[in-house]
């Protein structure tokens, strides 16, 4: 196990609800990204955040939203969900800004939208 | 833009063989690194072996070892005397170095089964 703990492990939403996703980061890590990854695919990258700051996002529309509590957990929001929004939610936590520390990936939540 | 492509949707080995999963990826950057990924069916990613791209040597980790070839900007994945837990999916990725975050791209996977 790598420390990265996410909640729930199973979602089900309907079409046009929102949802939020919860990250524990490995004890110490001040960085946690998050990852979108679809039925057969890999993951692909939502966005950073270093220190309670986004400090990167990938190419997602900004219904997609975070935030980085003091404590360095975090929460992926989704809202006015689509049907293409199911998918493995995967957050990761590493120390540091940038640069060649591992990232510790968490098990995931499981999304799925009527 | 980078892309990483991994043509092997799945592969089989038996136990205690040798395998070799391919990547190949697309970029103009110089200075990168190189990842694969392992993704059992318990889902929790876990970095199996890196690479820098400066470096010319190849990185070995254990029964894990990596070709690295630059200019053909290919980077494959040995796995020697394959055990049961190697049964995964498999990720190649490549994140830029000196940015101010970390963007990983992942390559589709290849989905390894190793037969007893």
């Amino acid at each position: 196990e790598t420390g990265v703990t996410q909640s729930p492990t199973h979602l089900i939403k309907t079409r046009g609800q929102q949802v939020t996703l919860r990250c524990s980061s490995q004890s110490g890590h001040n960085t946690v990204s998050w990852y979108q990854q679809a039925l057969g695919q890999g993951p692909q990258f939502i966005f950073q955040y270093y220190r309670e700051e986004e400090n990167g996002r990938g190419n997602f529309p900004p219904r997609f939203s975070g935030l980085q509590f003091p404590n360095y957990s975090s929460e992926l929001n989704v809202n006015a969900l689509e049907l293409d929004d199911s998918a493995l939610y995967l957050c990761a936590s590493k120390l540091g800004g940038t640069g060649l520390n591992e990232q510790f990936f968490g098990p995931g939540t499981r999304l799925t939208v009527l | 833009a980078q892309t990483v492509t991994q043509s092997q949707p799945e592969m089989s080995v038996q136990e205690a063989e040798t395998v070799t999963l391919s990547c190949t990826y697309d970029t103009s950057e110089s200075n990168y690194y190189l990842f694969w990924y392992k993704q059992p069916p318990s889902r929790q990613m876990i970095l199996v072996i890196r690479q820098e791209a400066y470096k010319q040597q190849n990185a070995t980790e254990n029964r894990f070892s990596v070709n690295f070839q630059k200019a053909a900007k290919s980077f494959s994945l040995k796995i020697s005397d394959s055990q049961l837990g190697d049964t995964a999916m498999y990720f190649c990725a490549f994140m830029k170095r000196k940015t101010s975050y970390d963007k990983v791209i992942f390559g589709p996977g290849t989905s390894l089964s190793v037969i007893p």
